[in-house]
């Protein structure tokens, strides 16, 4: 069936490091892919989303790469910030349904 | 921001007692679903509705019920609250289907069986 798995967390950098959270994915047909993010205490919010392959998505300095070669859609920030801690989640949808599917969230803390 | 609203925002409640939350949309889009956060599990589907009256089960729908009356709201009732259903609870709206589309949430219900 379809789903995600995701890189297991936490993770913790210091601030201006290189962040890395991998995802991959399992789907039929051709899936959208989508990292959502969600800081304390409030709802997912949608980060950035690419919908073929080849399809890079950015936002805030955060970018991911659609590989249907290797199933990937990996999040990558070159500089992250202390404000960039929050809980990050891969989630793909797919063509055929209503559904939204996701990874099991990957927890990022920025310490100064 | 989308229009969404969940309520309540935090309830406790006693094991044995029905209990339900309420999501209430302002976008008027079509497809709505309830979701619970559980560490370890990421987000999982319990019920979606694709319109009025109109709604079909996730993969944890047990114990769990929900009605769409009208377009704006999605209620979901814990018939027999259960302490195992002690969760983060997340409603999501999305405009159409396909793909392409993101869904939008609300800001949660936490809620706590005792």
């Amino acid at each position: 069936g379809d789903s995600v798995t995701q890189m297991e967390g936490p993770v913790t950098l210091s601030e201006e490091a290189f962040l890395t959270i991998n995802c991959t994915y399992t789907a039929t047909g051709y899936p959208s892919l989508f990292w959502y993010v969600q800081y304390p205490g409030e709802g997912l919010q949608l980060l950035l989303k690419a919908t073929k392959a080849d399809d890079k998505g950015s936002n805030k300095g955060f970018e991911a790469t659609y590989r249907k070669e290797t199933t990937s859609f990996h999040l990558e920030k070159g500089s992250v910030q202390v404000s960039d801690s929050a809980v990050y989640f891969c989630a793909l949808s797919v063509e055929s349904g209503n559904q939204f599917y996701f990874g099991t969230g990957t927890s990022l803390t920025v310490i100064p | 921001d989308a229009g969404i609203t969940q309520s309540p925002r935090h309830k406790v409640t006693e094991t044995g007692t029905p209990v339900t939350l309420r999501c209430h949309q302002t976008e008027n889009h079509r497809y709505m679903y309830w979701y619970r956060q559980d560490p370890g599990h990421g987000l999982r589907l319990i019920h979606y509705s694709y319109g009025v009256k109109d709604t079909d089960k996730g993969e944890v729908s047990d114990g769990y019920s929900v009605s769409r009356s009208k377009t704006e709201d999605f209620l979901l009732t814990l018939e027999s609250a259960t302490s195992s259903q002690t969760s983060v609870y997340f409603c999501a709206i999305r405009g159409i289907t396909g793909p392409n589309t993101e869904a939008f949430f609300g800001q949660g219900t936490r809620l706590t069986v005792v």
